[in-house]
């Protein structure tokens, strides 16, 4: 099972910084295969980022997701109030598909 | 537009049983794998199971291998997720998502939760 660690486990900003999140895996995937949800309290996850690299339908631009191998990161480049938030990576190009442990963005 | 509604949780003893269902509507019903993703509470997202558009193809996490069965019926649009031998372990909301390929889980149902306590 491929075991993906985010860090930082929170993340505390102020609105109009840029965050940085990390995703890595205990093996290689395959950047097809690795996605970023963001979930609020008391909502489903939504999808942001498909493909490592891809935003998803109506995901604005200050979203970006990079990396390869056993390396993926979130950018969010500027934090609006409504981004504070949990996020989660996942791979699913190996079985079990793998969700890591999410980091919360907090506002500072 | 794309609903996914879930059903069906609720308090359970340790060692009981429950069935989830997951009604859809808005898409092909039929066309699309479909998954059940959980979440313990204050935790974060665990897959639990997976199934083909067609049905005939199914996969299960290791926690709950043997124990839960994923079906569904496309003639109803209803996904299910049958759970026997319940522990407390299983205390958690259980989301059904639509699974786009190249995309993964694109459509969440908003959670239904499953409570296993004496």
């Amino acid at each position: 099972e491929i075991v993906l660690t985010q860090s930082p486990g929170t993340l505390s900003l102020s609105p109009g910084e840029r965050a940085t999140l990390s995703c890595r895996a205990s093996q290689s995937v395959s950047s097809s295969y690795l996605v970023w949800y963001q979930q609020k309290p008391g909502q489903a996850p939504r999808l942001l980022i498909y493909g490592a690299s891809s935003r998803a339908t109506g995901i604005p631009d200050r979203f970006s997701g990079s990396g390869s191998g056993t390396d993926f990161t979130l950018t969010i480049s500027r934090l609006e109030p409504e981004d504070f938030a949990m996020y989660y990576c996942q791979q699913y190009g190996s079985s079990p598909q793998t969700f890591g442990q999410g980091t919360k963005v907090e506002i500072k | 537009e794309v609903q996914l509604l879930e059903s069906g949780g609720g308090l359970v003893q340790p060692g009981g049983s429950l069935r989830l269902s997951c009604a859809a509507s808005g898409f092909t019903f039929s066309t699309y794998a479909m998954n059940w993703v959980r979440q313990a509470p204050g935790k974060g997202l665990e897959w639990v199971s997976g199934i083909s558009g067609g049905g005939g193809s199914t996969q299960y996490a290791d926690s709950v291998k043997g124990r839960f069965t994923i079906s569904r019926d496309n003639s109803k649009n209803t996904l299910y997720l049958q759970m026997n031998g319940l522990g407390v372990e299983d205390t958690a909301a259980y989301y059904c998502a639509k699974f786009v390929g190249g995309r993964s889980l694109v459509d969440w149902g908003q959670g239904t939760l499953v409570t296993v306590s004496s």
